[in-house]
């Protein structure tokens, strides 16, 4: 089976572009997850959908950062506009029935603001 | 307020050594509780998940994990480490929302 996908697996752009990371959950899995793990912060939840509905953004950043999934099969980060301090990895990851189910995620985009 | 804290940033052990990585957690009830392993580049990965029943839980990879209400503790062991397991370990608690810790560095001397 096809695990979570992201892309792209690595972005570089400048301050001020809009960036949009992409995800494809494992088929079946009703939860989607949003995290960016940096050095200071470690890993931090942004966003959880569940049938793809938005059920807490209480952790993404600011209104810059917004997420979408607009089918069981498909999700969005989007940030716009971009700084240097949103340079992070972002993961997405998938579970089925949340709670005690495991996530399962993706590898990553690694983002590069300059 | 819920948290987990993994005391050890850091840990290097030799080859074959065994190995014990600390979790303690806050939270309102006993909730689920996980270990994830990170490989550089990669993403997370499952080793091993505490809902219930016996308190001592066997994962992939050797791995094995003790819950101990008392203590609200959820420590990883492996009684002998290999030049492989040298990764990222994360402990993770929690119900639909997950609260990971801030990960333990493990490096492996052969």
């Amino acid at each position: 089976d096809a695990g979570v996908i992201q892309s792209p697996r690595h972005e570089v752009t400048e301050m001020g572009q809009e960036v949009t990371l992409r995800c494809k959950p494992i088929s079946g899995h009703d939860y989607l997850f949003w995290y960016r793990q940096t050095m200071m912060r470690g890993l931090e939840l942004l966003i959880y959908f569940n049938n793809n509905v938005p059920i807490d953004d209480s952790g993404m950043p600011e209104d810059r950062f917004s997420a979408k999934m607009p089918n069981a099969s498909f999700s969005t980060l989007k940030i716009q506009p971009s700084e240097p301090r949103d340079s992070a990895v972002y993961f997405c990851a998938s579970s089925f029935q949340g709670g005690n189910q495991p996530q399962h995620f993706g590898d990553g985009t690694r983002l590069s603001i300059l | 307020a819920q948290s987990v804290t993994q005391p050890d940033i850091h840990i290097t052990v030799s080859e074959g050594a065994s190995l014990e990585l600390r979790c303690n957690y806050s939270y309102g009830a006993t909730p689920y509780l996980f270990w994830y392993v990170q490989s550089p580049g990669q993403g997370l990965q499952l080793l091993l998940k505490y809902f219930s029943g016996d308190t001592l839980v066997q994962g992939i990879k050797g791995f094995e994990a003790e819950f101990k209400r008392s203590q609200s503790s959820f420590n990883l062991r492996k009684p002998s480490v290999h030049w492989s397991d040298a990764a990222e370990y994360f402990c993770a608690v929690g119900y639909d929302k997950v609260i990971f810790g801030p990960g333990t560095s493990l490096s492996v001397i052969p």
